[in-house]
């Protein structure tokens, strides 16, 4: 079985500082992972995704994650943090040939 | 037009009404699933198709039912609803496994707010 934890249900940051959201798994066997941002009113959109090539992934909006084994983490950052990433993100993890589970999700707050 | 469809996008309904939820896709995938999403609890897994005859249970299936009619389309049903149905669902689908692998990902309709009065 897969569990996702994202640490902290909120997080805010100023309009150019560092993005960083946290998500740990749990997975009995080598994980796909997800980072999926749902903007107000919308469906969840796809931003990057870990499938066991490179461990430093690269998405779309300048967002990265970098899968470490060693801490079980895929953690999600920008570096300069833009006020349309005010959004909610969720991280996930599926096993092969599995369905996906999500954590509960990060809302990301942008103050000018 | 969008990949993924659903209808209606709001519904508000009473207690002990059947509703169903309709999910079309063009993106030629053979995998649906639905979810609900619930403010600080991420979105739960309710039921999912792998193809047209195959139907299976998610992590909160009771209280509802599911059809697949053809392999565009998935529909939920609540056979009587109740007011702890009032959520976010969203319909998804993915594509089989290919020959480079089951990476599992998934594309999401804009979803259905649905209240249960």
């Amino acid at each position: 079985a897969q569990s996702v934890t994202q640490l902290g249900s909120h997080v805010s940051v100023s309009e150019g500082a560092l993005v960083l959201l946290r998500c740990n798994y749990s997975s009995s066997v080598p994980p796909y992972l997800f980072w999926y941002v749902q903007y107000p009113n919308q469906g969840l959109q796809l931003l990057l995704k870990y499938t066991s090539a490179a461990t430093l992934v690269k998405g779309i909006n300048g967002f990265e994650a970098e899968f470490k084994k060693s801490e079980t983490s895929f953690h999600l950052t920008k570096p300069s943090a833009h006020m349309s990433d005010a959004a909610e993100y969720f991280c996930a993890v599926s096993a092969p040939y599995s369905t996906l589970t999500f954590g509960k999700g990060t809302m990301l707050l942008v103050s000018p | 037009d969008a990949d993924v469809t659903q209808t209606p996008r709001n519904r508000i309904t009473k207690t002990g009404k059947r509703i169903m939820l309709e999910c079309s896709q063009t993106k030629g995938h053979d995998r649906m699933y639905w979810y609900r999403q619930d403010p600080g609890l991420g979105l739960r897994l309710i039921y999912y198709s792998f193809d047209v005859k195959d139907i299976n249970k998610g992590e909160i299936s009771d209280g509802y039912s599911v059809s697949r009619q053809a392999q565009a389309k998935f529909s939920l049903s609540l056979e009587s609803a109740i007011p702890n149905q009032t959520a976010l669902y969203f319909c998804a689908t993915s594509d089989a496994p290919g020959s480079s692998g089951d990476y599992n990902e998934q594309f999401f309709g804009p979803g259905t707010r649905l209240t249960v009065l």
